[in-house]
């Protein structure tokens, strides 16, 4: 059973800090990663994808991935309100059959404050 | 462009009714796929269709009836829903439902159609 998982929160930090959500998965053979972020009512939005060991920058956000630990993170730098979101970490075992199929963590709900 | 777009936004059937979601991408990817998305919980995938052929079915019920007309356009026909069927159903698409070193397989979600059953 594939699993993939992420603390549902909320996760609360201050306008300007630094968000950290984290991610763990099951399956080794994970080739694929990604985040999304969903607004309340709204469809997930890709974010970011991650396919190598280390860190990968966009503007504020940096995705983390460690295959040995099996754990992958996002950071987001300078958050902003507008940032308020649950966050989605999806993983696929990448190409081939059905592997690509994604797994989602449940989310975890991010709130900036003012 | 990442841009796929769904309608309509909202639909309210009946449990008797018959009805279509659609769904379009103009970004020349050859997979779609069908989510659906109950509150407060991830997305389940539905169907997944490749170069316009099903290729995935999630065991699900008959009820739902997905079509693929050309590789820009998905439908997902609905008959005889039951009000547990109330969700959010999304659509999405990849360039290829593999990855490769020159093929994504990032999935973009449409905005979804909100549909309620009574």
């Amino acid at each position: 059973q594939k699993e993939v998982e992420q603390n549902s929160g909320p996760l609360s930090v201050p306008e300007g800090a630094i968000a950290s959500l984290n991610c763990t998965y099951s399956d080794r053979g994970s080739q694929s990663f990604f985040w999304y972020r969903q607004y309340s009512g709204k469809s997930p939005e890709l974010i970011m994808s991650i396919y190598s060991n280390g860190d990968k920058e966009d503007g504020r956000f940096t995705a983390q991935l460690n295959k040995a630990s099996q754990y992958v993170s996002l950071l987001i730098r300078d958050s902003q309100p507008s940032d308020s979101a649950t966050y989605l970490c999806a993983v696929s075992l990448g190409s081939g059959g059905s592997n690509y199929k994604l797994t989602f963590g449940k989310g975890t709900l991010l709130t900036v404050n003012p | 462009d990442t841009e796929v777009t769904q309608t309509p936004k909202h639909l309210v059937m009946g449990m008797t009714n018959k009805k279509s979601l659609k769904c379009e991408q103009h970004m020349g990817h050859r997979a779609m796929y069908w989510y659906k998305q109950k509150a407060k919980k991830p997305p389940e995938l539905m169907f997944v269709y490749s170069y316009e052929k099903l290729s995935i079915n999630e065991s699900v019920p008959s009820r739902f009836s997905p079509e693929c007309p050309n590789s820009s356009l998905l439908n997902l026909h609905l008959h005889a829903l039951q009000p547990e069927d109330s969700a959010l159903y999304l659509c999405a698409s990849s360039q290829d439902i593999g990855g490769g070193a020159t093929i994504s397989n990032e999935q973009f979600f449409g905005p979804g159609t909100r549909l309620t059953v009574l």
